[in-house]
């Protein structure tokens, strides 16, 4: 079980360009979630899909991101015309189910470290 | 006010030492109260869950809630130099993931 992939583990991009962010969820988990990690801030919920659905994007920025989980591939969260603000640390989770069992099973990618230059 | 605080260190022991960590929050809803851990340049692990208040053990890690104060506390004892990471404190009233609410972690240092 090679866990949840996340890739590119680093990302340089310049300012204005577009980045795509990809994570495969661990085998049989069905749903995934993608937080930022800012230094000294903690992980902040971005949102939550499930196949080919969002179920919960309360946590996006309402411009130039977007995210998708289609029927077959990895999900992608994707930043258009990035800004120096965007530089983070990405983190895709995903589960099995929701709810209390989703906790025990909940994994983590090692993220993708974002750079805008 | 942050819904959930954390103090984020950085905090350095020597190995052996019994090792505090807390948070606090102010929402009366959380129920479910979690510990992660991070290693650096890799994701969360979960370590502990606890469901309301109370104490919960496993091996050197004890996890404490105590809801009338909104203060959870995560005890780590016998610390050892592999237990130098970040701890994250995550909370959530549903225990559903995407209602989760993290700290933003203390980075703790265990010197041999």
């Amino acid at each position: 079980n090679a866990g949840v992939m996340q890739n590119p583990r680093h990302l340089v991009r310049r300012r204005g360009q577009e980045a795509r962010l990809r994570c495969s969820p661990m085998k049989g988990h069905s749903h995934v979630y993608w937080y930022r990690q800012l230094p000294e801030e903690g992980l902040k919920f971005m949102v939550y899909l499930q196949k080919e659905n969002i179920i919960d994007e309360s946590g996006m920025p309402k411009e130039r991101f977007s995210a998708e989980f289609p029927k077959e591939g990895p999900s992608i969260l994707r930043i258009q015309q990035v800004v120096r603000g965007d530089s983070a640390a990405y983190f895709c989770a995903s589960s099995p189910q929701t709810g209390q069992g989703g906790i025990y099973g909940y994994t983590f990618g090692s993220g993708t470290r974002l750079t805008v230059v | 006010q942050k819904e959930v605080e954390q103090d984020p260190g950085p905090l350095s022991v020597p190995e052996g030492a019994i090792v505090s960590l807390n948070c606090t929050y102010s929402n009366s809803a959380f129920q479910y109260f979690m510990w992660y851990r991070q290693y650096s340049r890799k994701g969360p692990e979960l370590l502990m869950y606890t469901y309301s208040s109370g104490n919960k053990e496993d091996g050197r890690f004890t996890a404490q809630v105590d809801k009338s104060s909104k203060y959870i506390s995560l005890f780590i004892r016998d610390s050892q130099p592999s237990d130098s990471a970040t701890y994250l404190c995550a909370m959530s009233a549903t225990g559903n993931n995407n209602d989760m609410r993290f700290g933003a972690g203390t980075r703790l240092t265990v010197k041999p």
